[in-house]
């Protein structure tokens, strides 16, 4: 099946500070969002981006379907920025797989 | 809009017992709903998926005996932890899609312990 793989797996930041997540997949894909899950377990959707480039404040994404990637940016990282970072990919299955997650932890 | 609530947000069972978790779409018509599961520190992992008026598919490895999944309604699905054991203890998350719109939309999730 498709692996999903999302880099780096734990972040630190200082408050202020941008940062680039990724999310690599194996197979092609027809659809593809990325999520934050605050600490109290709820998923926040951020983009549904299976291709282009969207923004929405200060994160912004970018899929290149053709190289099997998305980019997730964060810019001027607030503390409540905290918490893991999942894309979710479907590969034409009409069902999500999951990335392995980015952990962020943004310091005041 | 695209609001999905779960209920309850938290409970805690004795062995043995089964437990019933619901799932609503509260502002669209979901034709579509999933079950996940995710243990402390991982991702999501793919229980199930539920097609309202029809039986759910269930994921390789997913007793379908012990989780029963029911989505009677275009707002409304169900998911039973039969005699639920200690080892079942863990974070479920349902989510749903419909409108015609490809996007999921998750509920709050519902932790589950078992004692």
């Amino acid at each position: 099946g498709i692996q999903v793989e999302q880099s780096p797996p734990d972040l630190i930041l200082q408050e202020g500070a941008n940062s680039t997540l990724r999310c690599n997949f194996s197979d092609s894909v027809n659809n593809l969002q990325w999520f934050h899950q605050n600490p109290w377990g709820q998923l926040i959707n951020l983009f549904y981006i299976p291709s282009g480039t969207k923004q929405n404040g200060r994160l912004s994404a970018t899929t290149v379907a053709t190289e099997r990637y998305s980019l997730l940016y964060i810019s001027s990282s607030q503390t409540t920025d905290s918490g893991v970072y999942f894309c979710a990919v479907e590969p034409g299955t009409y069902k999500y797989i999951f990335g392995t997650g980015t952990r962020l932890k943004v310091l005041a | 809009g695209a609001v999905v609530s779960q209920h309850p947000s938290w409970v805690i069972c004795k062995s043995g017992t089964s437990v019933k978790i619901e799932c609503r779409s509260l502002d669209f018509q979901a034709t579509t709903m999933f079950w996940y599961r995710q243990f402390p520190k991982q991702s999501l992992m793919l229980m199930a998926t539920s097609n309202e008026g029809s039986k759910a598919t269930y994921e390789q490895g997913v007793e379908k005996d012990k989780f029963l999944i029911n989505h009677a309604s275009l707002t409304l699905s169900t998911l039973t932890v039969t005699s639920a054991h200690p080892e079942d203890s863990s974070f479920y998350i349902c989510s749903a899609r419909g409108g015609g719109n490809y996007e999921q939309y998750f509920g709050p999730g519902t932790r589950l312990t078992v004692t």
